[in-house]
This record gives C-alpha cells, sequence and structure tokens, in this order.
C-alpha cells in the first residue's frame, strides 16, 4: 500500500459526458502527479501540482483539467469525453515535486467511456 | 528530459541475481536516474534512484557508470513476485516535471 487512494476505481461513462477522478496524496506530501495510461500510449505525465499550485503539464488535453485543494486532494475532471479517453488514470504524490523525489502511485481509476 | 534505451524483455530464473541495463547517453549532469516498476494490473511501484554513486535499499541495487551514460538494476534474488515491467526514467533535478515513461523492459521469471 503505497498511501496515496483513488476514487472510484472504476467508471463506466458514455461518451460526451463529465467525470471527476479523485486523488489523496500520502500524509505530508505536497506535490500531486496525474498520469494517463492507455494500451496505445503507455504511460503519460498530464500535470503536476506543487501545495495548490500547477508546477508542470504534460499531454494533458485542453478538455482535461486538474486542481489541488487546501487540504492538498486533487481532483482530475475529464469533459466531452470520447471513446479514446478509456483508460487508467494513476495519481502519485511526492514530498516535494523535486527530481530526486520517489513518486508513490495510487491504485488507479479505470475509466471506460462507452 | 533526456532518453533512456533499455532491453524490450529480459528472462531469469527464480533465486538468481538479475541485472536490468538502461543507457542514456545524453544524460545531463543535474539528472537522476529513477527506476520504477509496474506488476500486472497495478500502478506503477518505485524501486530505487541515484545521482552519481551506487546507491541500495531494501528492493534492489543501482550500479550507476563512471560516466553516467548508463546504469544497472540489480535484483540480488529474483522470484516471481519480481515479474513485471521496468522502467528507467531521467528526471531533472528541478523536477518540475512528470516522469516519461518509455516501454520499459519486461522481466520473466523462471520457476
Amino acid at each position: 500500500d503505497s498511501g496515496v487512494t483513488q476514487t472510484p476505481k472504476h467508471l463506466i461513462t458514455a461518451t460526451g459526458q463529465r467525470v471527476t477522478l479523485r486523488c489523496s496524496p500520502r500524509s505530508g506530501d505536497l506535490s500531486v502527479y496525474w498520469y494517463q495510461q492507455s494500451l496505445d500510449q503507455g504511460l503519460q505525465f498530464l500535470i503536476q501540482y506543487y501545495n495548490g499550485e500547477e508546477r508542470a503539464k504534460g499531454n494533458i488535453l485542453e478538455r482535461f483539467s486538474a486542481q489541488q485543494f487546501p487540504d492538498l486532494h486533487s481532483e482530475l475532471n475529464l469533459s466531452s469525453l470520447e471513446l479514446g479517453d478509456s483508460a487508467l488514470y494513476f495519481c502519485a504524490s511526492s514530498v516535494e515535486g523535486q527530481g530526486g523525489d520517489e513518486q508513490f502511485f495510487g491504485p488507479g481509476t479505470r475509466l471506460t467511456v462507452l | 528530459d533526456a532518453k533512456t534505451t533499455q532491453p524490450n524483455s529480459m528472462e531469469s530464473n527464480e533465486e538468481e541475481p538479475v541485472h536490468l541495463p538502461c543507457n542514456h547517453s545524453t544524460i545531463s549532469g543535474t539528472d537522476y536516474i529513477h527506476w520504477y516498476r509496474q506488476l500486472p494490473s497495478q500502478g506503477p511501484e518505485y524501486v530505487i534512484h541515484g545521482l552519481t554513486s551506487n546507491v541500495n535499499n531494501r528492493m534492489a541495487s543501482l550500479a550507476i557508470a563512471e560516466d553516467r551514460k548508463s546504469s544497472t538494476l540489480i535484483l540480488h534474488r529474483a522470484t516471481l513476485r519480481d515479474a513485471a515491467v521496468y522502467y528507467c526514467i531521467l528526471i531533472s533535478g528541478g523536477g518540475a516535471d512528470g516522469l516519461t515513461f518509455g516501454k520499459g523492459t519486461h522481466l520473466i521469471i523462471q520457476p
């Protein structure tokens, strides 16, 4: 158990809909990362937050947005969903979000768009 | 981040040491070398990381070449639970970025 929790575990929805994925980092970790893992693209970094502020952006679509709240939990919002958005979404956390920090990954949310 | 090159797959026997190589010839002076692994149906798991010196922890050892252009992850005594995809990743010291996962090495452990 990494100490990172993600809800829900599974989500099934239809194209055009909007969903919110939630992540609680390990106690004491200030930085949160979101990753997407699909069969054709592999694991891709989406976005990073540090202490409530966006720090880095990866391959995140404009239809996707995220935020980190004062209690440090984070939410990833996916809107106007397409079939290709079906994937595993992982959240990770680290202490300071620096290059020397290890990242601890949650168990993921499996999103299926029908 | 600089790129890494790993073999697509490797096979080893249970209870034997495993040496997983990684080439990173364009590494910069501030890049950390991280190793993560992903077991089937699970999220990635941190294994080890280093900057210049060799590192040991309860899971593995990391041997870094003197010129830092390559590194080797060493599992001292592989078990069936070590069967996973292993990723070698470089990340700059500033760290204001996520991990860039390549295809990794699929490690197969034979009983």
